[in-house]
């Protein structure tokens, strides 16, 4: 079946440094790809997300690329502050029978920002 | 966070009951989804319905089941079938555009098998 695959599973950062977590998604049909954070314990939370028509997303600290051809996307976050320390996810939209899309995630990244 | 909720926040079932598990979403979504979460393991789709009384399968829908009846309502069933249930369950929404699938998650169930 479909698939995404992302890593690393775990990243650590100091406070100020970049971050970077690459996807890569199996089913070159997908055309959607949200990142989701998950703090512990509560529900993932959107926090950017690409079209297939748009290389490139940039929303304050937060940046996502997408490259089709290679079918990868990655999510860069600049200028990290302890509050960013979550669980990351990646996800790529896939056609589920003749009508009818659905999402499927990366298996997460715990990132760890210290200061 | 608002518009999606899921109750109870945490059940325990004995071996060999079965047991359901409430979403409910005020949004107007059309479509929705539940979601088995296990450590390092992702978020990993059970079913979703994309209509009122239609509903598919996801890649690990064994043990399970799932009704739809009303709009805002997906409750899940997870049947004694289902050999290790103990998980973190969430249910999302997102309405029925083919280019925007923005899911919307529920707080989550903690379901324990004792």
């Amino acid at each position: 079946g479909e698939n995404v695959e992302q890593h690393p599973s775990t990243l650590s950062v100091q406070e100020g440094d970049s971050a970077v977590i690459k996807c890569t998604y199996s089913d070159s049909a997908s055309n959607y790809f949200p990142w989701y954070k998950q703090e512990l314990g509560k529900r993932p939370q959107l926090i950017i997300d690409i079209r297939s028509n748009v290389g490139e997303k940039k929303d304050q600290r937060i940046a996502v690329t997408l490259n089709k051809t290679a079918k990868h996307f990655s999510l860069h976050i600049t200028e990290t502050q302890p509050e960013d320390s979550a669980v990351y996810f990646c996800a790529a939209s896939i056609r589920f029978h003749q009508a009818g899309t659905a999402l499927i995630f990366g298996k997460g990244t715990t990132l760890s920002v210290s200061s | 966070d608002g518009g999606i909720t899921q109750s109870p926040k945490y059940l325990f079932r004995k071996e060999g009951q079965n047991v359901t598990l409430s979403c409910e979403q005020n949004l107007n979504h059309d479509a929705m989804y539940w979601y088995r979460q296990d450590p390092g393991q992702g978020l990993r789709l059970i079913y979703y319905s994309q209509i009122v009384n239609d509903f598919q399968k996801g890649d690990i829908a064994e043990g399970y089941s799932v009704s739809r009846e009303k709009k805002e309502s997906f409750p899940l069933t997870v049947t004694s079938a289902q050999k290790n249930p103990t998980a973190f369950y969430l249910c999302a929404s997102s309405t029925f555009m083919d280019f925007n699938n923005e899911q919307f998650f529920g707080p989550g169930t903690r379901l324990t098998v004792l």
